[in-house]
């Protein structure tokens, strides 16, 4: 039973350019999250999803940031017009429908913004 | 706002000691847990401690958790190289994690 699946492992992007994040769940999760960790900091959550449905986006950004997880194929964090602050390694987490508090971590993306 | 808040930030101690980090936190929780992160990798869950609960092992792991002072340390028995990483303390809520700011941990060989 593979893990959570990140990728790419590393992304580098040019300020403007778009950054677009990938992530499978474990085998039988319908729940992802997000998360963002800044350079000597905790993660911080972004947001959280259903196959077709946010849950709570209460952590992303207003602007250049939107998720999804759609009902095939992986969830997607897509940044547009990224900035040199938005650089940063982003996690994500699936877990099972019923037992939420117990999620598993996936290898991360580490963006770098030149 | 961090929830959690863990100290101390940093710590080092010989190989063999025991390591013993703190955590703070302030709203109310369903349950606590602990991650460890190795430099530049993902996060690997240690332990959940849940709100009705108040100490639980695993290994050489030891945690307790004080709801009355919003509370909980992680204590590593018998330290060894391989347990150098980021410890971090994550509170859950609302079906999410709220993650603290860590603690770097260096076992001395």
């Amino acid at each position: 039973n593979a893990g959570v699946m990140q990728n790419p492992r590393h992304l580098v992007r040019r300020r403007g350019q778009e950054a677009r994040l990938r992530c499978s769940p474990m085998k039988g999760h319908s729940h992802v999250y997000w998360y963002r960790q800044l350079p000597e900091e905790g993660l911080k959550f972004m947001v959280y999803l259903q196959k077709e449905n946010i849950i709570d986006e209460s952590g992303m950004p207003k602007e250049r940031f939107s998720a999804e997880f759609p009902k095939e194929g992986p969830s997607i964090l897509r940044i547009q017009q990224v900035v040199r602050g938005d650089s940063a390694a982003y996690f994500c987490a699936s877990s099972p429908g019923l037992n939420t508090d117990t999620q598993y971590f996936g290898p991360g993306t580490r963006l770098t913004v030149l | 706002s961090q929830q959690g808040e863990e100290d101390p930030q940093a710590l080092s101690i010989q190989e063999g000691e025991n390591a013993t980090m703190n955590c703070s936190y302030k709203t109310s929780i369903n349950n606590l847990q602990w991650y460890r992160q190795n430099s530049g990798r993902g996060l690997v869950h240690l332990i959940l401690i849940r709100s009705n609960e108040r100490e639980k092992h695993s290994g050489r792991l030891r945690v307790t958790l004080d709801t009355s002072k919003k509370s909980s340390s992680l204590l590593i028995t018998a330290s060894r190289a391989a347990d150098t990483a980021s410890y971090f303390c994550a509170t859950f809520g609302n079906e999410k994690l709220t993650f603290g700011t860590g603690t770097r941990l260096t076992i001395i060989p």
